[in-house]
């Protein structure tokens, strides 16, 4: 079975401090994908990232970075000098390989930023 | 580039009533997927529509139905409509539903459902 965990419910920063947003994901699947999204307000989920299993590089896209680590089953998101505009609830998700491409989330991450 | 559209914004039924809720898939994606997103929790997936056929369903009763049109658009409808049915429905595009490389799901702004 599959399943993402964000333990963090709400987490609240002062504006310029990092943040680091945690999730743990299961399943037996040995192809997966991980993605992250963001959730402003208005509702729309806006993609951020997608890694596949095989690729456990760590990325940087600009302010963000992702770290990837499979001997884990962890996939967390950090935002360096955080900005007021990032204040959302963000959701980890998990898409298995094969058959549907459909999305399990998590119960996301709210973040507030504290100008 | 047209994004994912969704409509109505907004939609307050009562129970036992019957709702259609549409979606209009970015340009050039060929899947659409639907996900109920109650208060506080996150996006729980109802099924995917693949070149007009259901490619997958989530947990959701048969009264929760879909269609998918050649130009992929899509419609969800859903029946006998219960209080726990208010949420917030998402309609999410992607390129290629077969399980092939899992291409990110691109998502519209949502219906909010009210069920009085």
């Amino acid at each position: 079975a599959q399943k993402v965990t964000q333990a963090q419910t709400e987490i609240s920063v002062v504006e310029k401090e990092d943040v680091t947003l945690d999730c743990v994901y299961e399943t037996r699947d040995t192809t997966y994908y991980l993605f992250w999204y963001k959730q402003p307000p208005s509702g729309e989920l806006v993609f951020l990232i997608r890694r596949n299993s095989f690729d456990e590089q760590n990325e940087i896209s600009g302010r963000y970075s992702w770290n990837f680590q499979k001997s884990t089953s962890s996939f967390n998101f950090t935002i360096t000098a955080s900005q007021v505009v990032d204040s959302a609830v963000y959701f980890c998700a998990l898409s298995e390989g094969g058959g549907a491409n459909n999305l399990f989330f998590g119960t996301g991450t709210r973040l507030t930023v504290i100008p | 580039e047209t994004g994912v559209t969704q409509s109505p914004t907004h939609l307050i039924k009562t129970r036992g009533q019957q709702v259609t809720l549409r979606c209009s898939s970015q340009s050039g994606h060929n899947t659409v997927s639907w996900y109920q997103q109650a208060l506080g929790q996150g996006p729980q997936f109802i099924f995917q529509y693949y070149r007009e056929e259901e490619n997958g369903r989530g947990n959701f009763p048969p009264r929760f139905s879909g269609l998918q049109f050649p130009n992929y658009s899509s419609e969800l409808n859903v029946n006998a409509l219960e209080l726990d049915d208010s949420a917030l429905y998402l309609c999410a595009s992607s390129l290629d539903g077969t399980g092939g490389d899992n291409q990110p799901q691109h998502f519209g702004d949502g219906t909010r459902l009210s069920i009085l």
